[in-house]
Order: structure tokens, then sequence, then C-alpha cells
């Protein structure tokens, strides 16, 4: 059964912090890997990965994919606290049409 | 172009009533998902549909509940004889094709059963 897993659940951090978020992936028929950043509302898109080794980035968000070790990282640096959220990773099979999620990382970024 | 719209956005109902969801959406997609995502946990797919399609119903409960996506209108996720445990957030994605990676979500609806 295809599995996304994520670490840690939860992370408290103060302003100013680099974080690492983690998800590791057993799947079959992978394209891409997903990540979402989710507040009080639905999902936001962050980044799509296919290709090993190559990082993605956004400002002060930044991910990278390991399709080799099955692994992604979403690193965040200078962390704000409109960084608190629920982070979360999600592998897209292609043949099923459809995304698996990890079951998140609560981000907390205190003042 | 207006998003992915779901509503309600709070649906509160007694335990044995039904539940009906709607998801409208995004302009010319017609690929339909539906997660669920309890207190506390991540995403869980449930049901992934076409126009008069159901694809893939794998995640959903095979008592209860039930979904469409008719020709005209919106996809409905049904909920008949709710219990305390169907309490949670449904969010309904949509995408233009199957090869579409980048599924835009709804705002969700949180359903509360009493």
């Amino acid at each position: 059964e295809d599995k996304v897993v994520q670490s840690p659940l939860s992370l408290v951090v103060h302003e100013g912090d680099t974080v690492t978020l983690n998800c590791s992936y057993e799947v079959t028929n992978f394209r891409s890997l997903l990540w979402y950043k989710q507040e009080k509302k639905a999902p936001t898109f962050l980044f799509m990965l296919t290709s090993s080794g190559i990082e993605k980035k956004s400002g002060r968000l930044s991910s990278i994919l390991d399709k080799k070790e099955l692994f992604s990282i979403l690193n965040i640096t200078a962390t704000q606290t409109g960084d608190s959220a629920i982070y979360l990773c999600a592998y897209f099979n292609t043949n099923a049409g459809k995304s698996t999620f990890g079951d998140g990382t609560t981000l907390t970024v205190k003042p | 172009n207006a998003g992915v719209m779901q509503n309600p956005r709070h649906l509160v109902r007694r335990r044995g009533q039904e539940a009906r969801l709607r998801c409208s959406p995004m302009k010319g997609h017609s690929h339909v998902y539906w997660y669920r995502q309890l207190p506390e946990e991540g995403l869980k797919f449930m049901v992934y549909l076409q126009k008069e399609n159901i694809i893939d119903e794998s995640g959903m409960p095979k008592e209860r509940f039930s979904a469409e996506f008719p020709k005209e209108g919106p996809s409905i996720l049904r909920i008949q004889q709710v219990v305390r445990g169907d309490s949670a957030a449904y969010f309904c994605a949509s995408s233009y094709d199957r090869m579409n990676t980048e599924a835009f979500f709804g705002q969700g609806t949180r359903l509360t059963v009493v």
C-alpha cells in the first residue's frame, strides 16, 4: 500500500529560526511529490517536485526531492509567525490520478 | 475565474440525518477529488470522479457514503445516517485532467454531527 510519512508531527520554533520538514514515501507509479501549506482553510499549493536533486525555491521556502532515497524536505529560513500552519506532503499517482497525503507537520512559530 | 466552490462551509447535523456536500469545480475542470480531514490528521482520499463517472472510490466507506458528479451541476458527496465519527472537514479539489498534478482545493465543508 502506498504510504507517505511526514516528520516531525509537530514543531515549535521562534521567529528567525530555520526549519526542515521531512517527507518520505513508498509508492508505486510515482509521478510527482507535492507540498501544501494549510492554515485554517483549504491547502494551498507550494511546490511540485518531479526530478531528483533539483531545488525549487519561493522566497524563504525551498524544497528538494531525492528519488533514490524516496524522500523530500521542505526548508523554511528566517521563519515568521505567519509561517505557522500545517505543512502537507503528497504524492501523485499517475495511474490512479489522485494524490495521497501524509498526516502533515504542524509548525508553530513563536514571536 | 472563480476557484473551487464548496457549500455549505459549515454544516451541523444530528445523528441519523443526511448530509449533502456540494462542490463546483473550477471552470474547465472535469476531474473532482474528495478528501476528508479528521481532527489532528492529514487529508485522506475518498473518491475521484469525472463527469458522470466514478473513477476511484477506494477511500470511501462502502456504507452510508456516496458521491456523484452529474453532467450538469456540482459534484455531491452524500452521507446518510450520519454518526459522530463523520464529523470532519471535507475538501474537494478539481483538476483539468488526470495528469494535472496541481489540483486546486475548495475551502472545505466542516461537518459537525451532534
